[in-house]
């Protein structure tokens, strides 16, 4: 069975450094997100892509935080510089369908458990 | 910011009881609303996608309801297993898709 793909699964890092987070969606899914989960709250979207061009990033930091999807396939979440709040659970998720179809169903990969100290 | 919410946060069963909690969102520019699952150390898993007032979904022992007038969504498990302990999210979609909010999730766990 087809899965998301996501490496590392955890990250443990000191503040002000950088860091990055990789993910491959299933195969033939044009568009793919990325979310924040702090702990006790819901997912938080990110960034959207739609094949390679970014379609939504209103909620991303863009003064740390970038994300690129070069060719359209596997994505790249890089933050630099970490802070302490950026602890956190990093997933990526894919869809065949584009988010305002009604029957979008996102697949996740396992995350990134990020720690910053 | 739309707010989607879940209650109860936390909810400890026996083995063998049939529970139940909810998805609370906005009754207005409703598009579809998803619920995962999401075991600890796994990816979340897609239970349902509901599309339409009064739509039921039913997959196994879990079931869901849908209420997009008054603006929530349950979800039934019939007979817990402790392989049903996990957190259950919602997701909340609006104006055709413009807005994918989940709520923060009901733990479920379900002792032997």
């Amino acid at each position: 069975e087809a899965e998301v793909a996501q490496s590392p699964r955890y990250k443990i890092t000191e503040k002000s450094q950088a860091v990055a987070f990789w993910c491959d969606p299933i195969s033939g899914h044009a568009t793919l997100y990325w979310y924040r989960q702090i702990l006790g709250q819901g997912p938080e979207l990110l960034v959207q892509f739609q094949d390679e061009s970014v379609v939504d990033d209103s909620q991303l930091p863009k003064d740390r935080f970038s994300a690129e999807r070069l060719k359209g396939v596997d994505s790249t979440l890089k933050i630099q510089p970490a802070e302490l709040g950026d602890s956190a659970m990093y997933l990526c998720a894919s869809s065949l369908e584009p988010r305002w179809s009604s029957y979008n169903e996102q697949f996740f990969g396992p995350g990134t458990r990020l720690t910053v100290l | 910011i739309l707010n989607v919410e879940q209650s109860p946060q936390s909810l400890h069963v026996q083995e063998g009881d049939s529970t139940n909690f909810t998805c609370s969102f906005p009754s207005s520019n409703f598009y579809a609303l998803h619920w995962y699952r999401w075991e600890t150390a796994k990816s979340p898993e897609a239970l349902f996608v509901m599309t339409l007032n009064g739509d039921e979904k039913k997959k196994g022992r879990i079931s869901a309801t849908l209420n997009t007038k008054e603006g929530y969504s349950y979800l039934y498990i019939k007979g817990s297993q402790p392989e049903d302990s996990a957190t259950y999210l919602c997701a909340f979609v609006d104006n055709y898709g413009q807005n994918f909010v989940f709520g923060p999730g009901t733990r479920l766990s379900v002792l032997p």
